[in-house]
């Protein structure tokens, strides 16, 4: 099956600072979506991304899927943006969302 | 528009036992899917429904259950509770299973 990659496993930043997050794929995908975990467990959709780039707020997101990773990107972080932030692409005959592992994201004031 | 809202929100159950989780889908999704996440990793697929027929599964065995509703709410069912289904346990729709998917959530699931 499709394995997903994301790194760094762990990031700290001082607030204001900018990251930037990656997850990797082996395979072509339909669909790649960037979720945010906050710490009563729901999972935020961030962006729909199976190509191309996006922009919301301070957050974007670029797929490259021809080279098959992802890119999201975190601008003037807020310690509102500490969580798991966790990449999940949707390939093959199933349709189910595979996870990476996550990135736990810590923003210090 | 209603999201995806997920009945309990925690849950302490004895080894052994059986228990039922429940999800209503976001208004208009007929594709409800349904993932384990054990705690410090990603979610794992456990199955899909796509108009009250299950269209997926994963690698869970048969003591995991579920259900679809015309209504296109979804049950989970776990038989034989065992330690190791301690667990957050999310539920997800998506309008036909082929763009973004909005997650609930969850049950939080202990197993004592």
């Amino acid at each position: 099956g499709i394995q997903v990659e994301q790194s760094p496993p762990d990031l700290i930043l001082q607030e204001g600072a900018n990251s930037t997050l990656r997850c990797n794929f082996s395979d072509s995908v339909n669909n790649l979506q960037w979720f945010h975990q906050n710490p009563w467990g729901q999972l935020i959709n961030l962006f729909y991304i199976p190509s191309g780039t996006k922009q919301n707020g301070r957050l974007s997101a670029t797929t490259v899927a021809t080279e098959r990773y992802s890119l999201l990107y975190i601008s003037s972080s807020q310690t509102t943006d500490s969580g798991v932030y966790f990449c999940a692409v949707q390939g093959g005959s199933q349709g189910n969302l595979i996870f990476g592992k996550g990135t736990k994201l810590s923003v210090k004031p | 528009e209603t999201g995806v809202t997920q009945s309990p929100t925690h849950l302490i159950k004895t080894r052994g036992q059986q228990v039922t989780l429940r999800c209503s889908s976001q208004s208009g999704h007929n594709t409800v899917s349904w993932y384990q996440q054990a705690l410090g990793q990603g979610p794992q697929f456990i199955f899909q429904y796509y108009r009250e027929e299950e269209n997926g599964r994963g690698n869970f065995p048969p003591r995991f259950s579920g259900l679809q509703f015309p209504n296109y709410s979804s049950e989970l069912n776990v038989n034989a509770l065992e330690l190791d289904d301690s667990a957050l346990y999310l539920c997800a729709s998506s309008l036909t299973g082929r763009e973004g998917y909005t997650f609930g959530s969850g049950t939080r699931l202990t197993v004592v």
